[in-house]
């Protein structure tokens, strides 16, 4: 079983609006958890970076949540672009190793 | 510009040939990795390195192989072993430090058997 869940698999928004992707995980305990943006045919890129003590943290337009007590982050895109076409990949760091647990991403799509 | 640089971007690859993947880091990083990625899945895990001279094994590493003699390069071979070699290839690296550690990709290669 993955051990990061992301939802929903895929989904298409209008541009300047606003969406929701969630992440569930079981890895615990746990460093720290990451979203990244990887553009099709790219390597993925950091948006944001949480430890377990943290509860938010923002870049731009984008905004990660995090409950460590539910296991769950959200990453939520304010006032949509065209550029925001990705896939969001949700990373969990184990505590005491390096071997990262990668959600499936969630594959967004924002139309004119 | 620090960064992490994979090369090709493009690979082809006849049935029975060894072929092998460049990656290089100059961001001083300890930790190196390579994943693979395919449609509809997550990052899974091939090899990672957390020094020099030293690899280990991930969740799919049959048919590929390592080596770490430098610091800043981690080149993956795909070997003829591997049935189905055919996608995404991503490095990444990483310091070795827990708290707020990230990690770096490349821009990964696209490895395609013809």
């Amino acid at each position: 079983k993955n051990q990061v869940e992301q939802s929903p698999q895929s989904l298409i928004i209008l541009e300047g609006k606003n969406c929701t992707l969630q992440c569930n995980y079981t890895v615990s305990p746990f460093s720290n958890l990451r979203w990244y943006k990887q553009d099709t045919g790219r390597g993925p890129v950091s948006l944001t970076i949480m430890t377990f003590s943290e509860n938010t943290k923002s870049n731009g337009r984008y905004t990660a949540t995090l409950d460590a007590d539910t296991k769950q982050s959200s990453l939520h895109i304010t006032a949509s672009q065209l550029s925001d076409s990705a896939s969001y990949i949700c990373v969990v760091r184990p505590y005491g190793n390096n071997r990262l647990a990668f959600g499936k991403g969630n594959q967004v799509v924002v139309i004119p | 510009d620090g960064g992490i640089t994979q090369s090709p971007k493009y690979l082809f690859r006849k049935e029975g040939q060894n072929v092998t993947l460049s990656c290089e880091q100059n961001l001083n990083h300890d930790a190196m990795y390579w994943y693979r990625q395919d449609p509809g899945q997550g990052l899974r895990l091939i090899y990672y390195s957390q020094i020099v001279n030293d690899f280990q094994k991930g969740d799919i590493a049959e048919g590929y192989s390592v080596s770490r003699e430098k610091k800043e390069s981690f080149p993956l071979t795909v070997t003829s072993a591997q049935k189905n070699p055919t996608a995404f290839y991503l490095c990444a690296s990483s310091q070795n430090r827990q708290e707020n550690t990230e990690a770096f990709f490349g821009q990964g290669t696209r490895l395609t058997v013809v």
